[in-house]
């Protein structure tokens, strides 16, 4: 079967850094997303990997490996409103969205 | 704002009733899809719209009966649910269903089942 893994929760703090990880195994790969959801909101578009490094993206950083099936979001500075959901998602060999449960971050101040 | 909206944000239905969700996007987007999102579990994605015509209907109980009657508008006519259908149920689009594009949800519509 396809799985998709990532804590459940995590809890950090104001001004620091956070990485959030996500294992996957699926059928091919051509692709994983995060998206970031705030409680009682629509997901919204972080980033989305394809080929194997870090991309950066101001406070915000996705790393992918292929050959590991391992993708982590790095949060730097971290702001109070950074308390989101944070969901992978990974495109299969038939471009279908496998989703992860999503990561529950909580900043304390 | 995401441009896709979904109304009504907040539903309550008994067992019997008949209800519909609306969502519509004004992104000029040619995709449009209906997932379920169940506390702590993955979402999951229920029907695909592109151009209009159902692509996907990923084994979704006959109680959910999917409409598109253009590329901005989406609905989802719910009877007879179950308790268990309680859930956020979110749309989304993308500018057309190939898969590797960004999707823009709407906030949903939290559904509770009596």
């Amino acid at each position: 079967g396809q799985n998709i893994d990532q804590p459940t929760e995590m809890t950090a703090t104001e001004g620091a850094i956070v990485q959030i990880n996500c294992t996957y195994q699926t059928s091919g790969f051509n692709g994983l997303f995060w998206y970031q959801q705030h409680a009682g909101e629509a997901p919204t578009f972080l980033s989305y990997n394809v080929l194997d490094g870090l991309e950066e993206k101001g406070r915000f950083s996705s790393f992918l490996s292929r050959s590991k099936g391992y993708s982590y979001l790095l949060l730097k500075e971290l702001q109070m409103k950074d308390s989101a959901s944070y969901l992978c998602a990974v495109l299969d060999s038939n471009y279908q969205l496998i989703w992860g449960a999503g990561t529950k971050l909580i900043i304390k101040p | 704002e995401t441009g896709v909206t979904q109304t009504p944000r907040h539903l309550v239905m008994g067992m019997t009733n008949k209800k519909s969700l609306k969502c519509e996007q004004h992104l000029g987007h040619n995709a449009m899809y209906w997932y379920k999102q169940s506390a702590k579990k993955p979402l999951e994605l229920m029907f695909v719209y592109n151009f209009k015509e159902q692509t996907e209907n990923n084994s979704v109980p006959s109680r959910f009966s999917p409409e598109c009657p253009n590329s901005s508008h989406l609905f989802l006519h719910l009877h007879t649910l179950q308790p268990e259908d309680s859930a956020l149920y979110l749309c989304a689009s993308s500018q057309d269903r190939q898969g590797n594009e960004k999707l823009f949800f709407g906030s949903g519509t939290q559904l509770s089942v009596l």
